[in-house]
């Protein structure tokens, strides 16, 4: 079955390391976005990507970027974690261009940044 | 930019009763309004979607409605039971590019 995956589920850092989430699905979608969820901020987004070498900056993006090489993956990179980037991370995909298809979302992976 | 405001934070309600839960965004131009539920250690998953042409939308025990006019939709959920009890999500779509959610909602469902 077609599925997204995250990794790692839980992650560990030290402020100022770099820091790599993976995302990967097999369903071929065109669209991957990248979420943190925070109590009492809800979803906010990070960044997306409507294809490959398409990638774009949502609400919260300063602090991340991402690159997409391939259908199949889209990581988040933390280039210098801080504290204010201990959070749960969501991916999620969807099937084709612009927002109107349903999201698919990983399982999420938890990062705490000490 | 797009601004979608979720009431209430937390819901608590008896088994087989309703449960409403209301979205007011700011940007007109949105045109598409899904529900998402996450339930414990989950990621969120579409339960329901509204687009703009449509006034109401219904699916056995919920249902979303859409006031254009006044910029507002809402998730109704009838005779709940304790598996809906989850958090959920409104959220809306400014200019066809990407999901603006709301804070979210946690529904608690007791017996």
């Amino acid at each position: 079955d077609a599925e997204i995956t995250q990794s790692p589920r839980h992650k560990i850092t030290e402020t100022g390391r770099q820091v790599t989430l993976a995302c990967h699905q097999t369903w071929n979608h065109n669209n991957m976005f990248w979420y943190r969820q925070d109590l009492g901020h809800g979803l906010r987004l990070i960044h997306y990507s409507y294809g490959v070498q398409d990638t774009n900056k949502g609400e919260v993006s300063d602090g991340y970027s991402v690159s997409r090489s391939n259908t199949e993956d889209l990581p988040l990179t933390l280039e210098s974690a801080a504290s204010s980037q201990t959070s749960v991370y969501f991916c999620a995909s969807s099937e084709t261009s612009g927002g109107y298809n349903e999201q698919f979302f990983g399982p999420g992976t938890r990062l705490t940044v000490l | 930019g797009e601004n979608v405001e979720q009431h209430p934070s937390t819901l608590s309600v008896q088994e087989g009763d309703s449960a409403v839960i209301k979205c007011t965004y700011s940007d007109s131009a949105s045109n598409y309004f899904p529900w998402y539920k996450q339930e414990l250690g989950k990621g969120p998953q579409l339960i329901i979607d509204i687009r703009s042409n449509v006034g109401e939308k219904k699916d056995q025990r919920i249902a979303v409605t859409l006031n254009k006019t006044a910029k507002h939709f809402s998730l109704h959920i009838t005779e709940t039971q304790p598996e809906d009890s989850a958090v959920y999500f409104c959220a809306g779509l400014p200019g066809g590019t990407a999901l603006i959610f709301g804070k979210g909602t946690t529904l608690s469902v007791s017996s």
